[in-house]
């Protein structure tokens, strides 16, 4: 089945705490993208990559970082995560960038504390 | 899409009631237009697409949406909606040209609650 996982799905932790939301797509799409949900914002871009080893800034890069070391995994690290990165994140990814829409996985809910 | 605004933040309707969720984008470019479905606890769904040709879009469940240039509007649509349409819709919008190919921008989310 097509999917794009990401893990963990839920996790609370602490301020300054590094850690790591893993996502991993069977697909073999080229392009995979990092997403926060806020209420009332809607979706907002954070990292992308076009392919191994590409990346480049979202609209909302701060505090964030991702690798691409591989085709399916694209991972979303926060190395010191503060209360305001308190947020629903999604992995989505899709054959190329431009019009291929995009599939997307459960989101993973980060409270800080 | 330099902007995309989803103008109801929240639409209630009775079953079998016709709905429609607004929205409307700004862009200097053309652009390819979606509109994606999240369910309670799930990720978002591709509901529908607009990228060329007929500017009328039609999904699998009854919803349509149609693509007017000239009022920049993307609106969907669907004329007798059931419980289990209630969900967080989203609009968005990727560049389809120019400098910024590719860059996709998301509304605001509209919220259909459907009540029996």
């Amino acid at each position: 089945e097509a999917q794009v996982t990401q893990n963990p799905r839920y996790l609370i932790t602490v301020t300054g705490k590094k850690l790591t939301v893993t996502c991993s797509q069977n697909m073999n799409h080229e392009y995979m993208s990092w997403y926060r949900q806020d209420p009332g914002l809607g979706l907002r871009q954070i990292y992308y990559s076009m392919n191994v080893e590409v990346t480049d800034k979202g609209d909302v890069p701060e505090g964030y970082k991702v690798s691409r070391k591989e085709k399916r995994n694209f991972p979303l690290i926060l190395e010191s995560p503060s209360p305001n990165q308190t947020s629903l994140y999604f992995c989505a990814s899709s054959l190329s960038q431009g019009r291929q829409p995009q599939h997307f996985g459960d989101g993973t809910r980060l409270s800080i504390l | 899409a330099q902007s995309v605004t989803q103008l109801d933040s929240q639409v209630p309707v009775f079953e079998e009631a016709p709905v429609e969720l607004r929205c409307n984008y700004s862009s200097s470019v053309s652009v390819y237009l979606f509109w994606y479905v999240q369910y309670p606890n799930q990720g978002l769904q591709l509901l529908l697409k607009y990228l060329s040709g007929s500017t009328l879009v039609e999904s699998i469940n009854g919803f349509e949406a149609e693509f007017n240039k000239s009022q920049t509007s993307f609106h969907l649509r669907k004329p007798s909606v059931h419980i289990s349409d209630t969900a967080e819709y989203f609009c968005a919008a990727i560049n389809a040209g120019g400098t910024s190919y590719g860059k996709l921008t998301f509304g605001q989310g509209t919220i259909l609650t459907v009540h029996p």
